[in-house]
């Protein structure tokens, strides 16, 4: 049963536009919610998060939304570069519980 | 500051041999988790551990057992390999519990059982 969802395996992207990755999830109950990048033969990294009671949190060129009612969130990459290339999960927790999405594969076209 | 560290890379097993994947950090955190990661699929969490002697189960923990006898290291034993527990498996630690504080990950080990 996932609890955290990544309807698109794969996004394509020119570069200096805008990426928009997209998560939903089941459990009204997370309190916290995280995106990662992953490199291939690496480990996930941490990229930004946003508390349950928040719905927009901003790091430099990354801003993650949230919409409680919805079950719904999203990253925004503005402006993409070639080096944003990675397979990005989204990522919820409840306590000392972590459920992650099954990642997107972002492309960055120069 | 390594951050953490898994041995092995890369392991091949055969069906019902054990083995343990190691896993240390060096950034005094008091948290570590094991996830898996199958093809196609997001990170489950196996096991972690809120401190040493402490370990709890997590979404996946099924045909393996964790230790946690010091702050850095946390080790995972596969008992009785079985072909669904290939994977890459990742460690990770954090400082304290909870989405607030960034888990760091290690570089994975890709096990085989065939």
């Amino acid at each position: 049963d996932q609890q955290v969802k990544q309807n698109s395996p794969s996004l394509s992207v020119q570069e200096g536009r805008i990426s928009i990755l997209n998560c939903d999830y089941t459990n009204s109950m997370f309190d916290y919610f995280l995106w990662y990048k992953k490199y291939p033969a690496e480990g996930p990294t941490f990229l930004i998060s946003i508390s349950s009671i928040k719905d927009k949190n901003e790091d430099g060129r990354f801003t993650v939304f949230l919409n409680k009612s919805a079950k719904h969130l999203s990253l925004h990459i503005v402006p993409s570069q070639p080096g944003d290339s990675a397979v990005y999960f989204c990522a919820a927790s409840e306590g000392n519980q972590f459920y992650f999405g099954t990642g997107t594969s972002l492309t960055v076209i120069p | 500051n390594a951050g953490v560290t898994q041995t092995p890379k890369f392991r091949i097993l055969k069906i019902g041999q054990s083995m343990t994947l190691q896993c240390a950090q060096d950034m005094n955190h008091n948290y570590m988790y094991w996830y898996r990661q199958d093809p196609g699929m997001g990170l489950k969490l196996i096991y972690y551990s809120v401190g040493a002697g402490i370990t709890d189960k997590g979404e996946v923990p099924n045909g393996y057992n964790v230790s946690r006898s010091t702050t850095e290291d946390f080790p995972l034993r596969l008992e009785l390999a079985a072909p669904s527990q290939t994977s890459v498996y990742f460690c990770a630690s954090s400082l304290l519990a909870g989405g607030y504080y960034e888990q760091y990950f290690g570089p994975g080990t890709r096990l085989t059982v065939t």
